[in-house]
C-alpha cells in the first residue's frame, strides 16, 4: 500500500520561511508523480497552490514555492504570513498498471 | 468564473445508494476531466474517482476503495458530473469534492484546480 507522509505540524514566526517535505514509502519522489500542494483552511474547501512540483496557479502568492529535494517534494513558504496558518496537503499520481492519486496526511502550520 | 456546485448529500442507511451531482460553470466542461474527492470528518483529504473529457475518451479510475461500488459519469450536455454511490459503508462518511481537472500537454500529466464547496454524506443506520 502506498504511504506518503507528510510532517503533522510545523510552527513558524510571521516574517520567518518554512519548508513542508512530502515523501512516498515506495520510492523517491519524482517530477513524474506530479506533485501538487493544497492550503486547506478550517470549515473552507482545499485550494490549490502549487502543481507539477513547481508551478504556480495564477492565484498562488509568489512566496509558495515548489521543488524536489532528496527524494522528496518540497513546499517552500517565505516571509510567512498570519493567513498562512492551515493544513497543507500534498497529492502524488503514481501511475502504471493503475491511476492512482495518494495524499499525504497534511501538515497543520501554526503561524506563531 | 469557474464554478462547481455539488448536490445530492444526505444521509444514507448502509447498504443503500446515493447520487452526487457537480453542476459546473465558467469553463468548457466537455473537454475537461472532472473528479471527485473526500474528506472524512476530521481526517484527511481522499481520492475517490476521476473522469476524462471528450478529447480522451470519457474514461474513468477508481480508488480501491470504492471500485465495484460507486461509478462515475457526466453529462455534457449539461456541464454535470455524477457519482454513483451504491452499497454504501459508515466509512463512506464524507464531505464529498467535485474538482476540475486540467491536462498539461507538456508534462502529460493532469493536476487539480477548482474546488466544489462540497456537500456532506452520512452513512448511518
Amino acid at each position: 500500500q502506498t504511504v506518503v507522509t507528510q510532517e503533522p505540524s510545523l510552527t513558524v514566526s510571521p516574517g520567518g520561511t518554512v519548508t513542508l517535505t512530502c515523501a512516498s514509502n515506495t520510492r523517491s519522489v519524482t517530477s513524474g508523480n506530479f506533485p501538487s500542494w493544497f492550503q486547506q483552511k478550517p470549515g473552507q474547501s482545499p485550494r490549490a497552490l502549487i502543481y507539477m512540483t513547481s508551478n504556480r496557479h495564477s492565484w498562488t502568492p509568489a512566496r509558495f514555492s515548489g521543488s524536489l529535494l532528496g527524494g522528496k517534494a518540497v513546499l517552500t513558504l517565505s516571509d510567512v504570513q498570519p493567513e498562512d496558518e492551515a493544513e497543507y496537503y500534498c497529492l502524488l499520481y503514481y501511475g502504471g498498471a493503475q491511476f492512482v492519486w495518494v495524499f499525504g496526511g497534511g501538515t497543520k502550520l501554526t503561524v506563531l | 468564473e469557474i464554478q462547481l456546485v455539488e448536490s445530492g448529500g444526505g444521509l444514507a442507511q448502509p447498504g443503500r445508494s446515493l447520487r452526487l451531482s457537480c453542476s459546473a460553470s465558467g469553463f468548457s466542461f466537455g473537454d475537461s476531466a472532472m473528479s471527485w474527492f473526500r474528506q472524512a470528518p476530521g481526517k484527511g483529504l481522499e481520492w475517490v474517482a476521476f473522469i476524462r473529457g471528450k478529447p480522451y475518451g470519457v474514461t474513468t479510475e477508481y480508488a480501491a476503495s470504492v471500485r465495484g461500488r460507486f461509478s462515475m459519469s457526466r453529462d455534457d450536455s449539461k456541464s454535470i458530473a455524477y457519482l454513483q454511490m451504491n452499497s454504501l459503508k459508515t466509512e463512506d462518511t464524507a464531505v464529498y469534492y467535485c474538482v476540475r481537472v486540467s491536462y498539461d500537454a507538456s508534462w502529460r500529466g493532469y493536476h487539480l484546480d477548482h474546488w466544489g464547496q462540497g456537500t456532506l454524506v452520512t452513512v448511518s443506520s
